[in-house]
């Protein structure tokens, strides 16, 4: 089956630094999302992504996130001064077309990123 | 509101035990809903989804789930619990979009 890649898997960072999450989406795949997770707490939707345009955002997503596909394959979530409370884990997903019952949303494993 | 609620943080059985996890969702329009699976390292795999039709779904793994629209349920079962399906499981709602409201998730020991 194919695979939404992240990179890092752990990420370390001090207070108001910028941090840049990296995704490789599935190739043909034409919507793109970040979710994250704050340990304990339930999966959040931050952000999607259509036709190189943030499409919806949550609350969460304010003025210090954004995102980014740069090139044909990568999406990025830049987090631009990190605050301990984005300690979290990131999870990157992806799909093909406008939802429906043969859509599946495809998520990769995640990046923690921990603000120290 | 949109939500999910998942009522137990931490389930143990013992392999070969059947399994039930709950979930009951809000939702103001009709719901699609999702059963995920997270193993260590792991991103969230797609167990089953409901979008329409016959409200038991099949699933992977054996799984399955029951949509009960009167009680705003949608609760995942198996008949025969394996170790390899100890794991965190997720339930989540959402819309033709796929913006997901995902529940906080129950975590699954499965005791020899």
């Amino acid at each position: 089956e194919p695979e939404v890649t992240q990179t890092p898997s752990h990420q370390v960072t001090q207070m108001g630094q910028e941090v840049i999450l990296r995704c490789v989406p599935i190739s043909n795949h034409l919507y793109f999302y970040w979710y994250r997770q704050i340990l304990g707490q339930k999966v959040e939707f931050l952000v999607s992504f259509y036709n190189n345009e943030i499409s919806e955002k949550s609350e969460i997503f304010d003025d210090q996130f954004s995102v980014e596909r740069p090139d044909g394959s990568n999406f990025t979530l830049k987090i631009r001064s990190t605050k301990l409370e984005d300690s979290a884990m990131y999870f990157c997903a992806s799909r093909s077309r406008t939802g429906g019952e043969n859509e599946k949303l495809f998520f990769g494993s995640g990046t923690q990123l921990s603000v120290l | 509101a949109q939500s999910v609620t998942q009522p137990d943080i931490h389930i143990t059985v013992s392999e070969g035990a059947s399994l039930e996890l709950r979930c009951n969702y809000s939702y103001g329009a009709t719901p699609y809903l999702f059963w995920y699976v997270q193993s260590p390292g792991q991103g969230l795999q797609l167990l089953l989804k409901y979008f329409s039709g016959d409200t038991l779904v099949q699933g992977i793994k054996g799984f399955e789930a029951e949509f009960k629209r009167s009680q705003s349920s949608f609760n995942l079962r198996k008949p025969s619990v394996h170790w390899s399906d100890a794991a965190e499981y997720f339930c989540a709602v959402g819309g033709a979009t796929n913006k997901l409201i995902f529940g906080t998730g129950t975590l699954l020991a499965v005791q020899p």
